[in-house]
C-alpha cells in the first residue's frame, strides 16, 4: 500500500541549529515527491519538489532536500533555522504515472525558541 | 496560496444536518482535489475533479459524501447527515494541469465540526 511516514510528529529546536525532518515512503512505481508547510493560520505552501534530476533539492527559505532511491527517503534539511519557522511541514509522494493521488504524511510540527 | 478560495472557513453543524463546503480554484485551473484532515494526522485524499467530471473518488466514504464540479461556478463538498466523526478540516487544491510534478495550490480550509 502506498503510504508515507514522517519519523517525528513534534520537533522542537534552539535559533541556529540545523535541522533535519525525515521522510520515508512505500510506492510501487517511480515518484515525484513534495515538501509543503503550513505556517499558524495560513495555507499548505509548497516548499520544494522533486520528479527527477538532480536528488538534491533546493526549495524557498533555505530548505533543502535529498532523495534518496535505494533508501525510499526524502528528508528535508535546513542548516540554520529561524524563529520564523515555526510551523508544520508534511513530506508528500505522488505516482510519476497515471497518477494525480498525492499521499500525505502525518506532519512534523516544529517549535523554534527565539 | 490566496488564489484558492474556500468558504465557510468554519462550520458547525448538529448531527443529521447536512454540510456544504465550497472551493473556487484558482483563476485558470480546472482540476481540484478535496482532503480531509483529522487532528493529528496528514491530509487524506478525497476526490479528484475537473469541470463537470469526477476522475477518483476512491477516497470518498461510500455514504453520505459527494462532489461535484460544475461548469460554472465552485467546487462542492457534501456531507449529508453529518456524525461526529465528520468533524475535521477539509482542503481543497486545485492545479492548473496534470502531469507529474505539478504544483498544486491550497485553499485555507474549512473546519467543520458537528455538535
Amino acid at each position: 500500500a502506498q503510504s508515507v511516514s514522517q519519523h517525528n510528529h513534534h520537533v522542537i529546536l534552539s535559533e541556529a541549529a540545523s535541522l533535519e525532518l525525515g521522510c520515508n515512503y512505500s510506492y510501487g512505481g517511480t515518484v515525484n515527491l513534495f515538501w509543503y508547510v503550513q505556517y499558524p493560520g495560513q495555507h499548505l505552501q509548497l516548499l520544494l519538489k522533486y520528479f527527477s534530476g538532480d536528488p538534491l533539492v533546493k526549495g524557498i527559505k533555505g530548505f533543502e532536500a535529498e532523495f534518496i532511491k535505494s533508501k525510499f527517503s526524502f528528508n528535508l534539511r535546513k542548516p540554520s533555522v529561524q524563529w520564523s519557522d515555526t510551523a508544520e511541514y508534511f513530506c508528500a509522494v505522488r505516482g510519476n504515472t497515471g497518477g494525480f493521488k498525492t499521499i500525505f504524511g502525518a506532519g512534523t510540527r516544529l517549535f523554534v525558541k527565539a | 496560496n490566496a488564489g484558492v478560495m474556500q468558504n465557510p472557513r468554519h462550520l458547525v453543524r448538529r448531527r443529521g444536518q447536512e454540510a456544504r463546503l465550497r472551493c473556487s480554484p484558482m483563476k485558470g485551473h480546472s482540476h481540484v482535489y478535496w482532503y480531509r484532515q483529522l487532528p493529528e494526522e496528514g491530509l487524506k485524499f478525497m476526490v479528484y475533479l475537473q469541470k463537470e467530471n469526477i476522475i477518483d473518488e476512491s477516497g470518498m466514504p461510500k455514504e453520505r459524501f459527494s462532489a461535484e464540479f460544475p461548469k460554472e461556478g465552485p467546487s462542492i463538498l457534501r456531507i449529508q447527515q453529518v456524525v461526529r466523526g465528520d468533524s475535521a478540516a477539509y482542503f481543497c487544491a486545485s492545479s492548473s494541469e496534470q502531469g507529474p510534478g505539478d504544483e498544486q495550490f491550497f485553499g485555507p480550509g474549512t473546519r467543520l465540526t458537528v455538535l
